[in-house]
């Protein structure tokens, strides 16, 4: 596609229940990062994809955080029994990794999640 | 633990000023940096990046300065257009890792016209 493609753009829930958000990269894009912003904050790191592999989940705040890419393509972040303190921006990006390691991030609109 | 800092949380200026927005790290190890531009209700958008090994990039309006010795960079904006109202991020990161970005927490610019 064009961009980068999130759904659903606003998600309310209540607390306990599970949520999945998806992300739809850019074509062609071989890396995928799923990042947090809470209010005032910036973009904060939760996992990143190279490919079908999380390269690094370092970011993923407890085993409550789930995601998911099997085809390396899109990708599902999945969140269990949401708590109150989930809620929050939540921005996929994608980028073709240049050749020097250097990566330009391309965001989408974000996810807004919201548990009550 | 905040390792990219904006501590200025909003700036404004007069339309055709400078917009100076300013950023600070403290990790010695990023070598590559990023300015993202936010509008209400959609993603960050690139804006203009540097690699440690300059001190300096511009594309039109838009400048940044790199200063490693002090851990410093800063992003100028000539002249400043009520379209540029929006959020700032500062991003770095550590080439070759191609995993993590480490954000600020932004700067709110406002543009009067």
């Amino acid at each position: 596609g064009a961009g980068v493609s999130q759904t659903p753009s606003n998600k309310v829930t209540e607390k306990g229940k599970y949520v999945e958000l998806r992300c739809d990269p850019i074509s062609g894009h071989t890396a995928l990062y799923w990042y947090r912003q809470s209010l005032g904050q910036g973009p904060e790191f939760l996992i990143y994809f190279q490919g079908t592999g999380a390269a690094d989940d370092s970011g993923l705040p407890n085993d409550r955080f789930f995601a998911v890419r099997p085809e390396g393509s899109v990708s599902t972040l999945k969140i269990q029994r949401t708590e109150r303190g989930d809620s929050a921006m939540y921005l996929c990006a994608s980028s073709l990794t240049h050749s020097s390691g250097a990566n330009v991030l391309t965001f989408g609109a974000g996810s807004r999640l919201t548990v009550l | 633990d905040q390792q990219v800092k904006q501590n200025s949380p909003s700036l404004s200026v007069q339309e055709g000023r400078i917009s100076i927005l300013n950023c600070d790290y403290t990790n010695s190890m990023f070598d590559y940096f990023l300015w993202y531009k936010k509008y209400p209700a959609e993603g960050p958008t690139f804006l203009i990046s540097i690699s440690s090994i300059k001190d300096k990039n511009e594309d039109g309006r838009f400048t940044v300065f790199l200063n490693k010795s002090a851990k410093h960079l800063s992003l100028h904006i000539v002249p400043s257009q009520p379209g540029d109202s929006a959020v700032y991020f500062c991003a770095a990161s550590i080439p070759g890792t191609g995993n993590q970005f480490y954000f600020g927490t932004g700067t709110s610019l406002t543009v009067i016209p």
